[in-house]
């Protein structure tokens, strides 16, 4: 079985500061490993995704994670951030023919 | 890019009624659509996998007399919530696997109240 953990339920930067949000996995084989966005009262936004190849995956808005298979780990960071970025964030895992499970999320704040 | 389109994005029932909510695939065909259903502040549940021409997949737990699900072409899937109660109440999101390598769209959700 697959699972995702996020630490840290909320996570609060300053603008211009580096974002950083973890997610760890937990599979038994190779995982597809997905970050999303999602603003309020609306559905999901595919920021980046890792499948197979780089490990350090650029996504949009200025977004990259990198797959460390050693520490199961595909944290999310920014080095800048803005105002626009504050939404919810999830990981998600999937494997060939297995649904997508995703994490309970991170919430992330940008202070002025 | 891939779009997924879902309507309503919100809607208001009385408890006893029903409500259809759709998630249509505009730019691409969908053969496997999937209904999620999100809590205030939680993660996405899966409820149901929506396969063209077959009945749908539910997930352990979820009554499929209450959350029916029609898939009857390669573009459209609906959810239709039976006899709605308040505890129904939640934000139902669908997605669609798009035909790139793993890529999955997402709807824009509908949020439904239940008085």
């Amino acid at each position: 079985a697959q699972s995702v953990t996020q630490l840290g339920s909320h996570v609060s930067v300053s603008e211009g500061a580096l974002v950083l949000l973890r997610c760890n996995y937990s599979s038994s084989v190779p995982p597809y490993l997905f970050w999303y966005v999602q603003y309020p009262n609306q559905g999901l936004q595919l920021l980046l995704k890792y499948t197979t190849g780089a490990t350090l995956v650029k996504g949009i808005n200025g977004f990259e994670a990198e797959f460390k298979k050693s520490e199961t780990s595909f944290h999310l960071t920014k080095p800048s951030a803005h105002m626009s970025d504050a939404a919810e964030y999830f990981c998600a895992v999937t494997t060939p023919g297995q649904n997508f499970v995703f994490g309970p999320g991170t919430r992330l704040s940008v202070l002025p | 890019g891939a779009v997924v389109s879902q309507h309503p994005s919100w809607v208001i029932c009385k408890s006893g009624t029903s409500v259809k909510i759709e998630c249509r695939s505009l730019d691409f065909q969908a053969t496997t659509m999937f209904w999620y259903r999100q809590f205030p502040k939680q993660s996405l549940m899966l409820m149901a996998t929506s396969n063209e021409g077959s009945k749908a997949t539910y997930e352990q737990g979820v009554e499929k007399d209450k959350f029916l699900i029609n898939h009857a072409s390669l573009t459209l899937s609906t959810l239709t919530v039976t006899s709605a109660h308040p505890e129904d109440s939640s934000f139902y999101i669908c997605s669609a696997r798009d035909g790139s390598n793993y890529g999955y769209t997402f709807g824009s959700g509908t949020r439904l109240t239940v008085v």
